[in-house]
C-alpha cells in the first residue's frame, strides 16, 4: 500500500523568508501526488497536483512543487511567505488512474512571524 | 457553485446517542469520500462512493458506522451509539469522474464532541 511522510511537524519562518515543507511516498510506480492547505476552522483546499510530465509544478497562491523520482519526494515551495500562509500543509498519494483514494500524510503545521 | 456542504458544523452529544452528519456534494460529482480527521490518527479515509454505491468501507471503524447515499446530492454518516472516541472532525469531499477523480474538494467539516 502507499504511504505519505511529511517529516517536519512544526515549521516557523519569518514572513518574507522562504519555505520548503518536505514530503516522501512510498509506492511501486508513479503516483499521483498533490498539496493540500487546511486553514483553522476550514476543509482542506488543493494547492497543486502532479500526474505526469513535468516534474515542476505550479499550484495557486505562488506555490510549486517538484517531484523527484529518484528521491521519492515532493517536496513544496514558495520563495516568499506572507502572513496568510500559515495553516496546516497535507501532501497526499493517490495511486493511477481507476483508484480514487488518497492517502494524506499527518501534515505539516505553518508558523509565520513577522 | 456553492461547494460541498456539510451540516451540522458543530454537533455535542452524549455518549451512546445517535449523530447524523450529511453532506451535499457537488453537483455532477460523481465520487463522495467521509473522512474523519483527529490529533492522534491524522486524516483517515472511511468510506467513499461512486455514483451512489460504496466502493470501499475498509476505513469505517466498526459496525457503530454506517454510511448511505440515496441519491447524487446528498450522504448521511451516522454514529449508533456514539461514544468519546468518535469524537473528530468529518470531513465530506467529492470529485468528478475520469482523470479529475483524485482531486478532491473538501467541505468545511463537522466538528463532533461526545462527552
Amino acid at each position: 500500500a502507499q504511504s505519505v511522510t511529511q517529516p517536519d511537524i512544526h515549521i516557523t519562518v519569518s514572513e518574507g523568508a522562504s519555505l520548503e515543507l518536505r514530503c516522501n511516498y512510498s509506492y511501486g510506480a508513479t503516483p499521483y501526488l498533490f498539496w493540500y492547505v487546511q486553514s483553522p476552522g476550514q476543509g482542506l483546499q488543493l494547492l497543486l497536483k502532479y500526474f505526469s510530465g513535468d516534474t515542476l509544478v505550479q499550484g495557486i497562491k505562488g506555490f510549486e512543487a517538484e517531484f523527484k523520482r529518484s528521491q521519492s519526494s515532493f517536496n513544496l515551495r514558495k520563495p516568499s511567505v506572507h502572513w496568510s500562509d500559515a495553516a496546516e500543509y497535507f501532501c497526499a498519494v493517490g495511486l493511477n488512474f481507476g483508484n480514487e483514494k488518497l492517502t494524506f500524510g499527518t501534515g505539516t503545521r505553518l508558523t509565520i512571524i513577522p | 457553485d456553492a461547494g460541498v456542504i456539510q451540516s451540522p458544523r458543530h454537533e455535542v452529544t452524549e455518549m451512546g446517542q445517535e449523530v447524523t452528519l450529511r453532506c451535499k456534494p457537488i453537483s455532477g460529482h460523481d465520487y463522495l469520500f467521509w473522512y474523519r480527521q483527529t490529533m492522534m490518527r491524522g486524516l483517515e479515509l472511511l468510506i467513499y462512493f461512486n455514483n451512489n454505491v460504496p466502493i470501499d468501507d475498509s476505513g469505517m471503524p466498526e459496525d457503530r458506522f454506517s454510511a448511505k447515499m440515496p441519491n447524487a446530492s446528498f450522504s448521511t454518516l451516522k454514529i449508533q451509539p456514539s461514544e468519546p472516541r468518535d469524537s473528530a472532525v468529518y470531513f465530506c469531499a467529492s470529485s468528478p469522474a475520469g482523470s479529475g477523480a483524485n482531486v478532491l474538494t473538501f467541505g468545511a467539516g463537522s466538528r463532533l464532541t461526545v462527552l
